[in-house]
């Protein structure tokens, strides 16, 4: 089950920037744990696009940025292309769980 | 290069065990700064964190609470592969079951790779 909230989708136009909201609770982002993000295209499995609330892993393009305060991380992806439409998934660990979970999912569409 | 190779049914019937394992290359199932989980993703859903087990001075496991009571995670060094083992399958166990590493991080996990997924239907 998907604790962490995400919007069901966000659009913009080719160039222009988006930013992906990821809300959690006390127990998760609320608390002491980072968040983490990940983009699927379709039919692919998920890849790492940020870790640690603000880091790259080597071969991210610098478009994608993630920031994080309190309850809520966000994920923002400048200069918008075509290939970015995808589904975008944040992530965190869970105290009141004893394990991970998963925002419930954002569909990026590219107008 | 890390890869993770899954194998196994892609048809399971109601109430019986769903058995999937995940053969690991570039790296060691043994290493100490990673854990080997699998997560879910049900049609047009979600993703669902499973369990994992990873090793530090001995091994450890951990289930979600969802799938409690009817999962097992094992770990196979001789192999350097994991497996999956879910019980009493329905329905709602129907989905794409990825194979995952995770990292540590601080004071929480990622998961760096990612196997390509397994389609498992749960029908009779």
């Amino acid at each position: 089950q998907s604790v962490l909230t995400q919007p069901p989708s966000v659009s913009g136009a080719p160039g222009q920037t988006v930013t992906i909201s990821c809300t959690g609770t006390s127990s998760n982002l609320g608390s002491i744990y980072d968040a983490h993000w990940y983009q699927q295209l379709p039919g692919r499995p998920p890849k790492l696009l940020i870790y640690g609330n603000v880091n790259r892993p080597s071969g991210v393009p610098d478009r994608f940025s993630g920031s994080k305060s309190g309850p809520s991380a966000s994920l923002a992806i400048t200069g918008l292309q075509a290939e970015d439409e995808a589904d975008y998934y944040c992530q965190s660990s869970d105290s009141s769980l004893s394990g991970f979970v998963f925002g419930t999912g954002t569909k990026v569409i590219v107008l | 290069q890390i890869r993770l190779q899954p194998s196994g049914p892609g048809l399971v019937k109601p109430s019986q065990t769903l058995s999937l394992t995940c053969a690991v290359s570039g790296d060691s199932v043994s290493s100490k700064t990673v854990g080997w989980n699998w997560i879910r993703q049900a049609p047009s859903s979600g993703l669902e964190w499973l369990g994992r087990t990873y090793f530090l001075s001995e091994w450890h496991y951990e289930y979600a609470l969802s799938v409690k009571g009817r999962i097992t995670i094992n770990p196979d060094t001789s192999r350097n592969q994991f497996s999956l083992q879910l019980t009493s399958v329905t329905h709602e166990d129907t989905a794409v079951y990825y194979c995952v590493r995770g990292h540590t991080w601080h004071l929480g996990w990622y998961f760096d790779i990612w196997g390509r997924g397994t389609p498992v239907t749960v029908s009779s």
